[in-house]
């Protein structure tokens, strides 16, 4: 069993729709982390969560509201998106939020918004 | 404000050449992290190594080594007698406090590895 898990793994979605994304990890861990990563661009931090709360929001969009009901599990709840959003979605995890160390990253979701 | 520059965007050799692939940071800061992860086709990142700013000694793990130069901002990544498997996008990344909220990524480097 990997130690993210992230699903699902490809999202069509329109505009108007209202989707999620889930992320699993199985190590442990107490941070959890969204990235979003756009074709020819750096990967992009957007939300942190150390111990279950919010520590990061990095001026992303209101139509990406985030949720972490426990220290293994991170959602990201989509809706009203534009085409623009359009990228892989990276969950990643760490020991904590001031790790020193490394993350561990899942596949990640591959988003298309027609 | 740190910065991390990839400027090879694409690089392909041919199996069991030698590869080099270059990453140039900017920090203001004395103590910082450098990073190298990599990218297959699956699509999780999977980290390499880590280097503190404190230790410039040069690593070697296997075919895989890894040049830190403090002079010139720069710490580049070889791979040696290359194969198909190691095909990928590689990031290289800095951290000035070592927290991932100040983490930045440079814009990867797709490696293609023919037969």
């Amino acid at each position: 069993e990997t130690g993210v898990t992230q699903t699902p793994r490809h999202l069509v979605m329109g505009m108007t729709n209202k989707k999620s994304l889930k992320c699993e990890q199985h190590l442990g861990h107490n941070a959890m982390y969204w990235y979003k990563q756009s074709a020819k661009k750096p990967l992009e931090l957007m939300f942190v969560y150390n111990f279950k709360e919010q520590t990061e929001n990095n001026s992303v969009p209101s139509r990406f509201s985030p949720e972490c009901p426990n220290s293994s599990h991170l959602f990201l709840h989509l809706h009203t998106l534009q085409p623009e959003d359009s990228a892989l979605y990276l969950c990643a995890s760490s020991q904590d939020e001031q790790w020193g160390g490394r993350l561990f990253f899942g596949s990640g979701t591959q988003l298309s918004v027609l | 404000a740190q910065k991390v520059t990839q400027a090879q965007t694409e690089i392909s050799v041919v199996e069991k050449e030698d590869v080099t692939l270059d990453c140039v940071y900017e920090t203001r800061d004395t103590t910082y992290y450098l990073f190298w992860y990599k990218q297959p086709p699956s699509g999780e990142l999977v980290f390499l190594i880590r280097r503190n700013s404190f230790d410039e000694q040069n690593e070697i793990s296997g075919r895989y080594s890894w040049n830190f130069q403090k002079s010139t901002s720069s710490f580049n990544f070889t791979i040696t007698a290359s194969q198909v498997v190691d095909s990928a996008v590689y990031f290289c990344a800095l951290s000035e406090a070592g927290s991932a909220r100040q983490l930045t990524f440079g814009s990867g480097t797709q490696l293609t590895v023919l037969p």
